[in-house]
């Protein structure tokens, strides 16, 4: 099994509709990310947490929110789901900082028609 | 604001041949520095890093850290088509990384 779980794969989701993207680890670490990429623009953060009980926003978190359910998982949302958030969205783990990089997760492949 | 910045290429290299990635940064105080491989619609995989000024060796791949010139540059020997991809450029920091926008790499056969 992946060391980073994503899910789903791939959504197409309808203008309006609310989205949760969710993710997990068996990693262990404490942080954890959500990013989105666009061609040309990019890995752009969206919201990061380094517990449960700390949750931090990004450079671009507007229309987004994040629940960290626990240490394993964190959860973004799209609350009404516009097109321009069709991108990739990657999740991120890391330990002891940042100094050993992220672990990524697979990938969401989002579609806002 | 930190920032990475990268050529986005695409750089274009003949298999066998030494491709050559380069990266600069604004933030002094940065002590960690990674190289990514992406390959189209997947994940980034971290390949490289490194801390030191100098150079790091793992096979066919060598970073090379600059401090005092705020670069970093990764290189790929005896590239192969299997390389094409693009590299992610990133640099650490206290809370998250900072990353530059990729370079493409076509490794021709």
């Amino acid at each position: 099994d992946a060391d980073v779980t994503q899910t789903p794969r791939n959504r197409i989701t309808k203008t309006g509709k609310r989205i949760m993207l969710e993710c997990s680890q068996t990693k262990g670490h404490d942080r954890m990310y959500w990013y989105r990429q666009d061609p040309g623009l990019g890995l752009r953060l969206i919201y990061y947490s380094f517990d449960v009980k700390d949750i931090n926003k990004g450079e671009i978190s507007d229309g987004y929110s994040v629940s960290r359910q626990a240490q394993a998982k964190f959860s973004l949302s799209l609350e009404s789901a516009i097109p321009n958030q069709t991108a990739l969205y990657f999740c991120a783990t890391s330990d002891l900082g940042t100094s050993y990089g992220y672990t990524f997760g697979s990938g969401t492949r989002l579609t806002v028609v | 604001q930190k920032e990475v910045e990268q050529n986005s290429g695409p750089l274009s290299v003949p298999e066998g041949a030494i491709a050559s990635l380069n990266c600069t940064y604004s933030d002094r105080g940065s002590q960690s520095f990674f190289w990514y491989r992406q390959y189209s619609g997947k994940s980034p995989e971290l390949i490289m890093f490194i801390y030191s000024n100098g150079d790091k060796e793992d096979g066919r791949f060598t970073a090379q850290l600059n401090k005092a010139s705020q670069y970093v540059s990764l290189l790929i020997r005896d590239s192969q088509p299997s390389d094409s991809a693009t590299y992610l450029c990133a640099q650490g920091g206290s809370e998250k990384l900072v990353f530059g926008k990729g370079t493409k790499l076509t490794v021709n056969p």
